[in-house]
Order: structure tokens, then sequence, then C-alpha cells
């Protein structure tokens, strides 16, 4: 099983919706959770961490859920801009840092 | 954007030979990463440094070795290079760890081991 699981899309959503991606954790242990997005053919990049009382920036909403182990992301009003591959990340310890497959959006207008 | 370089950006190479991989950082971090992207999987980590001449290995470490002789530079090497090595490599860099979450990537390294 691996570590961290997430559905790879594609989701496929008009401009203007709400999307949102759910990631699973297997290591009860974890310590640090975050989202990265990946352009195509582009490196990844930390869209935000996610903290245990959830946090906003913007349109980009995350959950931790610690009981069920899993990580949300909530876009809201998508842009054609936000067409990416989100990736969930999960920090076990010492410098073991854990990305799951990526889950693929495309905004279409 | 951080400055990392990585070289060369795309290698095509038979089975069989060494490769070497270069990651150059004008950060001054501390923490440097290579990693693997294959389909399906994620990124992979197979090394990272902590500090001049300190590494340890990472998930998928077997088959290759790092060296890193100087804070900006960070080699990987394939000593005899598999069709399974076939892959994007990515190098990162952090100030702090990954405790911080924070890495950043260099553009990739696309290898094609033949």
């Amino acid at each position: 099983r691996k570590e961290v699981e997430q559905d790879p899309g594609p989701f496929n959503v008009p401009e203007g919706a709400t999307v949102a991606f759910n990631c699973t954790y297997s290591n009860s242990a974890s310590q640090s959770f975050f989202w990265y997005r990946q352009d195509c053919r582009k490196e990844p990049k930390l869209l935000m961490s996610v903290y245990s009382s959830g946090n906003e920036d913007g349109r980009f909403t995350a959950q931790l859920n610690r009981a069920s182990q899993y990580i949300s992301l909530l876009i809201r009003d998508s842009k054609l801009s936000d067409s990416a591959t989100y990736l969930c990340v999960v920090n076990l310890n010492n410098n073991d840092m854990r990305f799951g497959a990526g889950t693929r959006l495309t905004v279409k207008p | 954007d951080a400055g990392i370089t990585q070289s060369p950006r795309h290698k095509v190479t038979e089975t069989g030979t060494p490769v070497t991989l270069r990651c150059h950082q004008t950060e001054n971090h501390r923490y440097m990463y290579w990693y693997r992207q294959d389909p399906g999987h994620g990124l992979r980590l197979i090394h990272y440094s902590y500090g001049v001449k300190d590494t340890d290995k990472g998930e998928v470490s077997d088959g290759y070795s790092v060296s890193r002789s100087k804070t900006e530079d960070f080699l990987l090497t394939l000593e005899s290079a598999t069709s399974s090595q076939t892959s994007v490599y990515f190098c990162a860099i952090s100030e702090l760890g990954v405790d911080t979450g924070e890495l950043f990537f260099g553009e990739g390294s696309r290898l094609t081991v033949l």
C-alpha cells in the first residue's frame, strides 16, 4: 500500500466551479502535511501547508482529519490558471517526505 | 525563483553506462535532495544531504550514489544505468529541512536509458 494515495483524476470542471480533492495517508505518525502544485512538465511548487485547524489562502482551503487520516483541498471559483496537478505531501520524519502521485485538474472556459 | 540549476536537462544513454546529474544552488541552503518522478508513483526520494559530505539514503537509493563536496553542488551518479532508471529527476533544496514543508525544486532532468 502506498504511503499517500490520491485520486489521479482527471477532474474537468468549468470556470467558476468549486472542486475538492482528497488524499489519504497510511502512517498515523505523520507529522505535517502540505499541498504542492505542479504544472505540466514543470517542477512542483508549494501551494500551502495543512494545519489541524484547517486553513485558507484566498480561494484555497485545506483541511486535515487526523482521526481518519485524510487531507483535503478545496478550490473555489476555479480559474483557467488553476489547471495543474495537485500533489498531496506528508512528512513522516527525518527528511522523509512522501508525495502522492497527484490529482490532475483541468479548468475549462 | 530559487537559484537551482540542474544539468543536463535531457540525456539519452545506453544501459550499463555511468551517468552523473548535477544540481547547483546559489541560495546557500543546508539541505539538498534528489527525487525521481515516475507516472503513478509521484516523487520518491533517492538521497539527501544535510551538509557538506553529509548524506543519507532515501526511499529508492539502490543503484544511485551521491556526493556533496561543496555547499552549492549535489551530484547524483548512476554507476551503471538500467532501463528502470529512466525517469525525470528533480533536485530540491531547503533552508530548514522538510519540517517546514517548503522544498524548492529545480526544473528537472529527463533521463532515458535505452
